[in-house]
């Protein structure tokens, strides 16, 4: 089957670290979405991109997180500086052309504690 | 503004019962709704999704949902629960243009 992949799994790292979190979408796919989630806020969607062109990244902190689509294959969301209260699990998720918004394949997640 | 709302966080079964998870919508245009079910450490599934055809929505895993716009309405359910189905289950819905908004989830324990 074919699936999301998302490295890492878990990363722990201290405040003030950079992280990135990589994706890799179905082939094929060409809508790619970043989740965050916690257990106080639940699922919050943190940006979208289609074709490679960013739609919606009004859910990202924009001082400290940026998302990016270097190609068709890779999605990357970085966090510089890390602070505690990013700790949390992070989807990425990739749906096929025509699918519109919703998100048809979900990642396993990156887990990340910031201490 | 749409918002989906599950009521109940956590809803406990005996195995072979009845599974009825809960979910209403708010939407100012007919809505797509779905279901998805997150088990321990992975990502989200889908379960199921009504997209306007048919109101009675047939899903995996013997799964069913029904939409009822009079009740704003789209509540989760399945004849007999086994100890399988225990999960995280999150009802969301896509109105108009708009990114899937997820409801805060349901947890489901199966009791033996």
């Amino acid at each position: 089957d074919a699936r999301v992949t998302q490295t890492p799994r878990h990363k722990v790292t201290e405040m003030g670290q950079e992280v990135t979190m990589r994706c890799q979408p179905i082939l094929g796919h060409n809508t790619v979405f970043w989740y965050r989630q916690t257990m106080m806020q639940g699922l919050e969607l943190l940006a979208y991109f289609r074709n490679r062109a960013p739609l919606d990244d009004s859910g990202m902190p924009k001082d400290r997180f940026s998302a990016e689509m270097p190609d068709a294959t890779l999605a990357t969301l970085k966090i510089q500086p890390s602070e505690p209260r990013d700790s949390a699990v992070y989807f990425c998720a990739s749906g096929p052309p025509r699918q519109g918004t919703q998100p048809q394949h979900f990642g396993d997640g990156t887990r990340l504690s910031i201490l | 503004a749409q918002s989906v709302t599950q009521l109940g966080s956590h809803v406990s079964v005996s195995e072979g019962a009845l599974v009825l998870l809960r979910c209403n919508y708010s939407s100012s245009v007919p809505p797509y709704l779905f279901w998805y079910v997150q088990y321990p450490n992975q990502g989200l599934q889908l379960l199921l999704k009504y997209t306007s055809a048919a109101t009675l929505v047939k899903g995996i895993n013997g799964f069913e949902a029904e939409f009822k716009k009079s009740e704003t309405s789209f509540h989760l359910t399945k004849p007999s629960a086994h100890m399988s189905d225990a999960a995280e289950y999150f009802c969301a819905l896509i109105s108009g243009n708009t990114p899937l908004v997820f409801g805060k989830g349901t947890r489901l324990s199966v009791i033996a």
